[in-house]
């Protein structure tokens, strides 16, 4: 079964750092790109980064480009989002995502098929 | 960025209704596109991928059509259950966007 939990949300203030985990579990982590979805409170889905199985191909949304680094150990089956620079609009429930594990001409998979449950990121002004 | 449109924001339906959401693409996706679902307080779950392909366990009431810029999202007849908020996704890049959700609603 697959599993992804993450972990490392909590309260921080505006301009500060925080760094999210996800733990991976029933599947081949190093043969699947992953990514970072998140979900502001009462909003919509925001793709905020995805990076491919050994870490070559590397995206980020432009609202968190400079700010955010998605690093991933396939060793450890982790999954990570470092993220600088807070703003109290990254205030969402961060899920990390597993696609499909093909490789598209851009070199992530073609869709999103597993998600955790989300971990909580909370930014005060 | 590619910016995806989603279009309407929310519709008011009843049970047997067929529904249709249109995702519009302001760039060409080629068939880069899926279809998820959300009910409130659960994680979204894929629908559609590759604009017309059906996830597997989808009921085939959902379908979808389309390539290039424009693409739909049909239900052909409405369930309580898929009463939901619908996202479209592109993945013709290596930076994904989501259109901004429908939220289908009980009449």
């Amino acid at each position: 079964e697959v599993q992804l939990v993450e972990s490392g949300g909590g309260l921080v203030q505006s301009g500060r750092s925080l760094r999210l985990s996800c733990a991976a579990s029933g599947f081949t982590f190093d043969n699947h790109a992953m990514h970072w979805v998140r979900q502001a409170p009462g909003k919509g889905l925001e793709w905020v980064s995805g990076i491919s199985w050994n870490s070559d191909i590397i995206g980020y949304a432009d609202s968190v480009k400079g700010r955010f680094t998605i690093s991933r150990d396939n060793a450890k089956n982790s999954l990570y989002l470092q993220m600088n620079s807070l703003r109290v609009e990254d205030t969402a429930l961060y899920y990390c995502a597993k696609d499909d594990g093909g490789i598209s001409i851009f070199g992530f998979g073609y869709y999103l098929d597993y998600w955790g449950q989300g971990t909580l990121v909370t930014v005060s002004s | 960025d590619i910016h995806m449109t989603q279009s309407p924001l929310s519709l008011s339906a009843s049970v047997g209704d067929r529904v249709t959401i249109t995702c519009r693409a302001s760039q060409s996706l080629s068939s880069h596109l899926n279809w998820y679902q959300q009910k409130v307080g659960k994680v979204p779950t894929l629908l559609i991928y590759g604009a017309s392909s059906l996830s597997s366990g989808v009921p085939s009431r959902f379908s979808g059509r389309g390539s290039g810029t424009e693409f739909t999202l049909t239900i052909s007849s409405l369930q309580v259950e898929d009463f939901a908020t619908y996202y479209c996704q592109q993945t013709y890049s290596t930076s994904w966007t989501f259109g901004q959700g429908t939220k289908v609603e009980i009449k």
